[in-house]
């Protein structure tokens, strides 16, 4: 099954730094997502994303539908150590059944 | 609160067993789905239901099958076809039109001994 680039694959930063990650696929899609794993949890929703150009905050996340419809941004601000976890994007066409999953960028803040 | 439950957290199967995982969800969601993931990997689709009593298999359907006779209930068995089964295993469901993004439960992690 199709899968998305995410990249980086990690990230070792340190406490206050920014952090941004992107996801890019072949296929255009209508809505993105962006959600969050913790170690032995399941994903957690993040931000969702519906039009082209969107620019969506939480917090201190800060995602964005890409203009081509073919790309997401994640960005997070003054990382502090709860934010440690994986990071994946999903992608998801109108009409169909289910969601493609990026391959996921593990994020590790040093205090 | 509405949410989606899975158990048990951590089970262990002897090779040549079948086991099954539950999957609870009291949100009124009509679609749910199991997912297969492995360390560095991403989330892949094992099957999905849209419906009760109808549902379609994913990507990595081999070595697994599923039943949907409730609508909050999507049990998956594992059985012993799969030739690797030690994962960690995501339930979640949605709206029928999955738009909104999915609601996963906690997992749960299977390994062989």
């Amino acid at each position: 099954g199709q899968q998305l680039n995410q990249s980086p694959q990690s990230m070792f930063i340190q406490e206050g730094e920014d952090v941004s990650m992107n996801c890019t696929s072949s296929s255009i899609f209508n809505t993105w997502l962006w959600y969050k794993q913790e170690p032995g949890e399941g994903p957690v929703l993040l931000i969702a994303l519906y039009k082209a150009g969107e620019l969506t905050s939480n917090g201190r996340l800060t995602a964005q539908f890409g203009i081509t419809r073919k790309d997401s941004f994640l960005n997070i601000s003054a990382s502090i150590p709860s934010d440690v976890g994986i990071y994946f994007c999903a992608g998801h066409t109108s009409g169909t059944y289910k969601y493609i999953f990026g391959t996921g960028t593990r994020l590790k803040v040093l205090a | 609160d509405g949410g989606i439950t899975q158990s048990p957290k951590y089970l262990f199967r002897k090779e040549g067993q079948n086991v099954t995982l539950s999957c609870e969800q009291n949100l009124n969601h009509d679609a749910m789905y199991w997912y297969r993931q492995d360390p560095g990997q991403g989330l892949r689709l094992i099957y999905y239901s849209q419906i009760v009593n109808d549902f379609q298999k994913g990507d990595i359907a081999e070595g697994y099958s599923v039943s949907r006779e409730k609508k909050e209930s999507f049990p998956l068995t594992v059985t012993s076809a799969q030739k690797n089964p030690t994962a960690f295993y995501l339930c979640a469901s949605s709206l029928r039109d999955p738009n909104y993004g999915y609601t996963f439960g906690s997992g749960t992690r299977l390994t062989v001994v």
